[in-house]
Formats: structure tokens, C-alpha cells, sequence
């Protein structure tokens, strides 16, 4: 069964730092991996992905996440963050060939002026 | 617009009344999905489909139901709600499975009393 673990609940960090927000999965063959922005009483909007291919994506809002299939992760970046990345992160696989999508439990990220 | 739309956005209700959330898709998606948000907890998958009349269950799929009689809708149904399904809920769909960029709608907040 697949499987999506974000270790950070919470995050802060000072506007203008880097970020990092980590996300580990277990599937058993080579996972569709996402990141999922939720701004507060927003639905969810797509950050980026990741299907086959280059193992560093970019994505909207200058976010980057790299997949690396040895430590089974695909941890999200951004080398400054803006007080409108204050938002809540998931991370998610998904099936190849079928319907089952698993998210994480989410990452808050607060940002400090 | 290419969007998701769900009705009610809010509802109130007591136990056992049955109630149904629309979902509805202009962007003629084969799949789409419903989640439920819950805090600490993620998106957890309640019901998927990955074209009409083709449903399958999620990982938390106990005291709901799913119909997809035409391709744009794909409503949830709770026959008798109780108050551990009081959450939000998220309707989702993609253009082909699970293993795509997946649209959300705006969340509908269910209170169970």
C-alpha cells in the first residue's frame, strides 16, 4: 500500500530564508509524486510534479522539489520564501494506472517578518 | 472558467438525516474524487471515479456513498451522517487517473450535531 509521510507538522522560518519541507513515500513501483499548496479556507492548488524524467522539478511561485528514489523522498524547496508562502503544504502519490491518491498529514508553514 | 464547484459550501445538519454534496466538473474529467480534511490528519480518500459508472472506494470510505450517472457530476451522499463525519470535504478531478494533476473544489464544511 502506498504510503506519504511528511515528518514537519510546523514550520517557521524568517521571510527571505530558504525552505525546505520534507516528504517521504512508499509505493511500489515509480510513484506519481505531487505538492500541494492550501491557502487558509482555500481549496488546494498544484505546486508541482513529478512523473518520470529530470529528478529536479520546478514549479509555480519559484518552488523546486527533487525526487530521490534512494531515500525514497521528494522534499520541497524554495531558496526565499515571501509572506504569502504562509499556506499549508501536502505532499501526495499517486497510482500510475488507477484512482488510489494518498496524501500526507501536511506541513503549516508560518513565516516570520 | 475550468472549474470545480460544490454545493452547499457550508451545512449544518443533525444525525441521521440524509444529505447529498454536489460536485460538479466543466473541464470534461474522466476521474474525480472525494476527500475529507480533518486536522492532523491530511486529505484522506473517500470514494474515486475513474469514469461514468466506474466508483471505487478510498481508504475511509464506511457511511458514504458515490454515484457517477453522467461524466460532470459526482455527488457524495451520507444516508444517516453522524458527528465523526462532521469535517471538510474536498471533491477533486483529473483528466484521467489518480496519477494526474488533480483540480479541488472550494471544500464543503459538514457540522454533524
Amino acid at each position: 500500500a502506498q504510503s506519504v509521510t511528511q515528518p514537519d507538522i510546523h514550520i517557521t522560518v524568517s521571510e527571505g530564508a530558504s525552505l525546505e519541507l520534507r516528504c517521504n513515500y512508499s509505493y511500489g513501483a515509480t510513484p506519481y509524486l505531487f505538492w500541494y499548496v492550501q491557502s487558509p479556507g482555500q481549496g488546494l492548488q498544484l505546486l508541482l510534479k513529478y512523473f518520470s524524467g529530470d529528478t529536479l522539478v520546478q514549479g509555480i511561485k519559484g518552488f523546486e522539489a527533487e525526487f530521490k528514489r534512494s531515500q525514497s523522498s521528494f522534499n520541497l524547496r524554495k531558496p526565499s520564501v515571501h509572506w504569502s508562502d504562509a499556506a499549508e503544504y501536502f505532499c501526495a502519490v499517486g497510482e500510475a494506472n488507477a484512482g488510489k491518491s494518498t496524501f500526507g498529514d501536511g506541513t503549516t508553514l508560518t513565516v516570520k517578518p | 472558467e475550468a472549474q470545480v464547484t460544490q454545493n452547499p459550501r457550508y451545512l449544518i445538519t443533525v444525525t441521521g438525516k440524509k444529505l447529498t454534496v454536489t460536485c460538479s466538473q466543466n473541464m470534461n474529467h474522466e476521474y474525480m474524487s472525494w476527500y475529507r480534511q480533518d486536522p492532523g490528519l491530511g486529505l484522506r480518500q473517500i470514494y474515486y471515479s475513474m469514469n461514468v459508472e466506474v466508483t471505487d472506494k478510498g481508504d475511509v470510505p464506511e457511511g458514504y456513498k458515490v454515484s457517477r450517472k453522467e461524466k460532470r457530476n459526482f455527488p457524495l451522499i451520507l444516508e444517516s451522517p453522524s458527528p465523526n463525519q462532521t469535517s471538510l470535504y474536498f471533491c477533486a478531478s483529473s483528466l484521467r487517473r489518480g496519477g494526474e494533476t488533480q483540480y479541488f473544489g472550494p471544500g464543503t464544511r459538514l457540522l454533524v450535531l
